[in-house]
């Protein structure tokens, strides 16, 4: 079974200012690891995806993501944020890196940017 | 190329009626997934069809099925519908097969509304 925790529902950031979203994976296999952005009344895009070669992915738009087996986690960041940044992101996990796999989501964080 | 198109973007039905959502694929791509998303349980996977043949289940009742066709379009069809079906509907697409089907490419969704 495999599951995804996103630490904080809500996150507010001044323009300019460090953007870290949180999300811890559970998973029996090696997981594979993504991170999807949605704006409102829009579907899922993709931003980055871990599957199983270099720890640090970088991804669209100065997103980047560092995968931690130790810590079993996935954090995404990026140096400064931007108001075009405010949106819901979502970690998400599969077995395989197979885009046929199933996702198990995260349960989202909205980032807020300050002006 | 053109993305994942989901047809009707909005739709407002009455409880007990039934609806057929449509998603079309990334030309090329052989598989379809569907995913429910609400406020209350988040994003969970429903159904993967991929030639034809439904490949994988998520944990929802019988009155949620689907089909595709020989050209990769799929379906969605929701019977009986409840209040608690009220959602965003996301059909997502892949290659199916191949070193580079890391990951599954999400359409707008389409909003449903029951009365």
């Amino acid at each position: 079974a495999q599951s995804v925790t996103q630490l904080g529902s809500h996150v507010s950031v001044s323009e300019g200012a460090l953007v870290l979203l949180r999300c811890n994976y559970s998973s029996s296999v090696p997981p594979y690891l993504f991170w999807y952005v949605q704006y409102p009344n829009q579907g899922l895009q993709l931003l980055l995806k871990y599957t199983s070669a270099a720890t640090l992915v970088k991804g669209i738009n100065g997103f980047e993501a560092e995968f931690k087996k130790s810590e079993t986690s996935f954090h995404l960041t990026k140096p400064s944020a931007h108001m075009s940044d405010a949106a819901e992101y979502f970690c998400a996990v599969s077995e395989g890196p197979g885009g046929r796999r199933a996702l198990t989501f995260g349960s989202g964080t909205r980032l807020q940017v300050q002006p | 190329k053109a993305g994942v198109t989901q047809t009707p973007r909005y739709l407002i039905k009455t409880r007990g009626q039934q609806v057929t959502l449509s998603c079309s694929p990334i030309s090329g791509h052989r598989s379809v997934s569907w995913y429910q998303q609400t406020p209350g349980q988040g994003l969970q996977f429903l159904f993967e069809y991929f030639s034809e043949t439904q490949r994988n289940k998520g944990n929802f009742p019988g009155r949620f099925s689907g089909r595709q066709f020989s050209n990769s379009r799929s379906e969605m069809n929701v019977s009986t519908l409840e209040l608690g079906d009220s959602a965003l509907y996301l059909c997502a697409s892949s290659l199916g097969i191949g070193q580079t089907n890391t990951e599954a490419f999400f359409g707008q969704g389409t909003r449903l509304t029951v009365v």
